[in-house]
């Protein structure tokens, strides 16, 4: 059964500070697809970044960053010189392709909370 | 850009009432799902619906929880004799093919 641990759960930092989010992932398929959601206030669920299991290169994306570690199962988020309006909740999520499905598994959140 | 819709975006019930939640996915979609997410606590699957018919379903759905796409865009959660315990942000979500799930921007359901 697939599993997602984000042992973090509430992060302060002050403005400007780096950040990261952790995320631990448990799989028995070989291929599948890792997720981060960003959750603000307002309640939607705003896609960050989808990497599938065969794509270990880190990416950047702006002040956001991931790195995939697929020996440690880790799919850890950075984000650079924090700004008050990422504070959030943000969510690590799994995804394993089996036949017609493809459900989200997800962790328990980080809350991130930004202080100026 | 195509979005999924979901209405209401918030609905009060009283308990032992039924509820129908509905959703617009983008339309070339093919796949579908309901998440729910429990205030302050995750984001968990539902069920989902692929060719008409469930294709998985959490423990969490049980008798009480059905889903239809009963005209070809819209797709329905419904809750047939709400609980206190159902109030929740209902998510669905649609993908074209099996590896990204498009969420809506929910429905807070409260039961009274």
């Amino acid at each position: 059964a697939q599993k997602v641990t984000q042992a973090q759960t509430e992060i302060s930092v002050v403005e400007k500070e780096d950040v990261t989010l952790d995320c631990v992932y448990e799989t028995r398929d070989t291929t599948y697809y890792l997720f981060w959601y960003k959750q603000p206030p307002s309640g939607e669920l705003v896609f960050l970044i989808r990497r599938n299991s065969f794509d270990e290169q880190n990416e950047i994306s702006g002040r956001y960053s991931w790195n995939f570690q697929k020996s440690t199962s880790s799919f850890n988020f950075t984000i650079t010189a924090s700004q008050v309006v990422d504070s959030a909740v943000y969510f690590c999520a799994l995804s394993e392709v089996t036949g017609a499905n493809s459900k989200l598994t997800f962790g328990k959140g980080i809350t991130l909370s930004v202080r100026p | 850009e195509p979005e999924v819709t979901q209405t209401p975006s918030h609905q009060v019930t009283q308990m032992g009432q039924e509820v129908i939640l509905r959703c617009v996915p983008i339309s070339n979609h093919l796949y579908f799902y309901w998440y729910r997410q429990i205030l302050g606590q995750k984001v968990e699957f539902l069920v989902s619906f692929y060719n008409n018919e469930i294709s998985e379903k959490s423990e969490i759905f049980d008798d009480q929880f059905s889903v239809e796409r009963p005209d070809g865009s819209n797709f329905t959660l419904k809750i047939r004799s709400t609980k206190l315990e159902d109030s929740a942000m209902y998510f669905c979500a649609s993908t074209a093919f099996p590896t990204l799930n498009d969420f809506g921007s929910g429905t807070r359901l409260t039961v009274v």
